[in-house]
């Protein structure tokens, strides 16, 4: 169930942009790439999804290459609290399952 | 700020007997979904609910998982004989919109351990 490929580990300096990247090279044309993080051991939090075109929130931006075979999520700020693992989810084209990966845990560092 | 709100926040139980997990999920909220995570692994998708039935669920929820919404607020997970490897961590979560524009707000989460 493996549909995407991310780095396990990544620093950031605070108040730097944090860069995680996500190969999802099998994406067909109508599935839609999610980013969620988990801290500590919350309940994952919901960041950003897109379908082809770049988009952008009040967390963060997301940028999809033009093939669709991957994507970048930026925090534009890091700060201490963005510390988490970060997953990027390729959304199955029927039925309502998230199949979360191993993510990139995420380190800012003061 | 609504959020999704789940009771208890740790449960202990010994092997064979049943119990109930509980969220509150956000009130206008239509979706419905539990996951949960054994220590240290992934986050694992159980079930779907929506308009009162299940919509999807995974290899997981077996005959010993269900799922009920028995009020307007309330939506509750069912484990009928707990066994040592369902000690994880249960997280619900809702949301107001179905795929391919849904954001699931989860909730914190209970932490089950089976003795």
């Amino acid at each position: 169930d493996a549909k995407t490929t991310q780095p396990p580990s990544m620093d950031c300096a605070e108040g730097r942009a944090a860069n995680l990247p996500c190969n999802h090279s099998t994406i067909s044309g109508n599935e839609y790439v999610y980013w969620y993080r988990q801290i500590h051991s919350q309940g994952p939090q919901y960041i950003i999804h897109g379908l082809k075109n770049n988009e952008t929130n009040e967390m963060a931006s997301l940028i999809i290459t033009e093939d669709r075979k991957s994507s970048t999520l930026i925090l534009p700020h890091a700060t201490l609290r963005d510390t988490a693992v970060y997953y990027c989810i390729v959304r199955v084209d029927t039925g309502n399952q998230f199949y979360f990966g191993t993510g990139t845990s995420l380190t800012v560092i003061p | 700020e609504p959020e999704v709100t789940q009771t208890p926040s740790h449960q202990v139980t010994q092997m064979g007997q049943e119990v109930i997990l509980r969220c509150v999920p956000i009130s206008n909220h239509l979706y419905f979904y539990w996951y949960r995570q054994i220590l240290g692994q992934k986050v694992e998708f159980l079930v779907s609910f929506y308009n009162n039935e299940i919509s999807e669920k995974s290899e997981i929820f077996d005959d010993q998982f269900s799922v009920e919404r028995p009020d307007g607020s309330n939506f509750t997970l069912k484990i009928r004989s707990t066994k040592l490897e369902d000690s994880a961590m249960y997280f619900c979560a809702s949301s107001d919109r179905d795929f391919p524009k849904e954001e699931q707000y989860f909730g914190p989460g209970t932490r089950l351990t089976v003795t």
